[in-house]
Parts: structure tokens; sequence; C-alpha cells
């Protein structure tokens, strides 16, 4: 299996843009999550979805930003419109039954920079 | 709420010498501890767990971690640190009556110099 893949790798866009971050989890996981990293925060966790359905998103930051899961095998995280504090590494990861039993397998990351 | 703190931001071992990062917890319940890594410009890995029984538990790259329920901790450690051990680890604990969903502590910076 290729892993968690994230889409794009790396994204620079000016404040104001729709910014959209891709993820395929691996097959057959079927929890997936949506991270941020900063120096300042550390790494917070923004929502996750079981089955495709959104279980927990108190941690996305404000309307601002979005995610969905049509199917089993894509989610996408939208942050409209961006703003510069909005400059991270979003990560992406999935799992297949929970973590008392599987652990957590994360993507690469895309840096986001908000100019 | 449960938490984990790691009190080091950042830990300097000689290569060759034991390492230890350190990790207390605050749960309310059974404690579901887990330690990740993350090597620069990737994503975490897992690296061990623990959920019940044995008091040290053995994950991967040789590294092992010890529970220790009076003192509320659970140090990741290694006995012979290697260069290639440099990375930013990460402790975590189970969410409150959530099989599902971890709660991150903020990191340990970990160089091992050579």
């Amino acid at each position: 299996d290729a892993g968690v893949i994230q889409s794009p790798r790396h994204e620079v866009t000016e404040m104001g843009q729709e910014v959209t971050l891709r993820c395929k989890p691996i097959s057959g996981h079927d929890y997936l999550f949506w991270y941020r990293q900063t120096m300042m925060r550390g790494l917070e966790l923004l929502i996750y979805f079981n089955n495709n359905v959104p279980i927990d998103d108190s941690g996305m930051p404000e309307d601002r930003f979005s995610a969905k899961m049509p199917n089993a095998s894509f989610s996408t995280l939208k942050i409209q419109p961006s703003e510069p504090r909005d400059s991270a590494v979003y990560f992406c990861a999935s799992s297949l039954v929970g973590v008392l039993y599987n652990e957590q397998f994360f993507g690469p990351g895309t840096r986001l920079t908000v100019l | 709420a449960q938490s984990v703190a790691q009190p080091e931001d950042q830990v300097n071992v000689a290569e060759g010498n034991p390492l230890t990062v350190k990790c207390t917890y605050s749960v309310s319940g059974n404690p579901y501890l887990f330690w990740y890594v993350q090597y620069p410009n990737r994503g975490l890995q897992f690296l061990l767990k623990y959920i019940t029984g044995d008091n040290l538990v053995k994950g991967s790259y040789g590294f092992e971690a010890e529970f220790n329920k009076s003192q509320t901790s659970f140090h990741l450690k290694k006995p012979s640190a290697l260069v290639s051990d440099s990375a930013l680890y990460f402790c975590a604990v189970r969410d409150i009556g959530r099989d599902d969903k971890i709660i991150f502590g903020k990191g340990t910076r970990l160089h091992i110099l050579p």
C-alpha cells in the first residue's frame, strides 16, 4: 500500500484565496483525521471522520474551514478565504478501527503558506 | 480533561549513550498512552502504545517506554542512541470516553550528537 497520500505537498497562495487540500487514506481504513501543525500551537486535531461521517469538528478554528469526505477513499479540507495565520503544515491520518487497536498512519503533509 | 505534558522542549544526547524523553499524564480512568516520532519533513509515525499489562512496553527502532502509575509517567527510552534517532517525539493519550481520538503533547526535539 502507498500509505496516506496528500496533495499538494506545498501550496503558496495569497490572502483571500480559496485553498483545497486533498487526502487519500489507506484503503480499508475507516477513520480519517485532519491535523494542523505550527511552531506556536504544536499539533492540533481539526476534524475527524468515521465511515465518511464527521464525528468531531470541534477543532476547526472557524467557519472559513470546512472538510468533506464524499467517499471512503477521498477527503478535502478547504479554507475560504485564506489568511496568513493559516500558514502551517496540514496532516491527514487514517486508522483501521480506533486508536486502541491500530495506530494512526500519517501522510507526508501539505505545507501551506498564505502571503 | 485528559492531557499529557512533555516538560522538555529539547533533549541532547551523545551518540551511544542512553536516552530518555519524558512524558507525564493526567487522565480520568485507565490511561491509554502512545509515543509517535516525526522525522524532518515527514508525517508522524507510531512507535509504541500502553493499554494494559507489562509496565515496560517495547516498540519500533529499539525504543521502549516505561509506564509508572505512581508517578503518572510514560517516559520513552533507548539504551544506546543513534544519530538517526534525531527527530521530534510526541507523547499522546486517549481522549476520555473515546476509542477513536488521541490528544498529542507538544513534542520534544531529540538531538543525538555524533
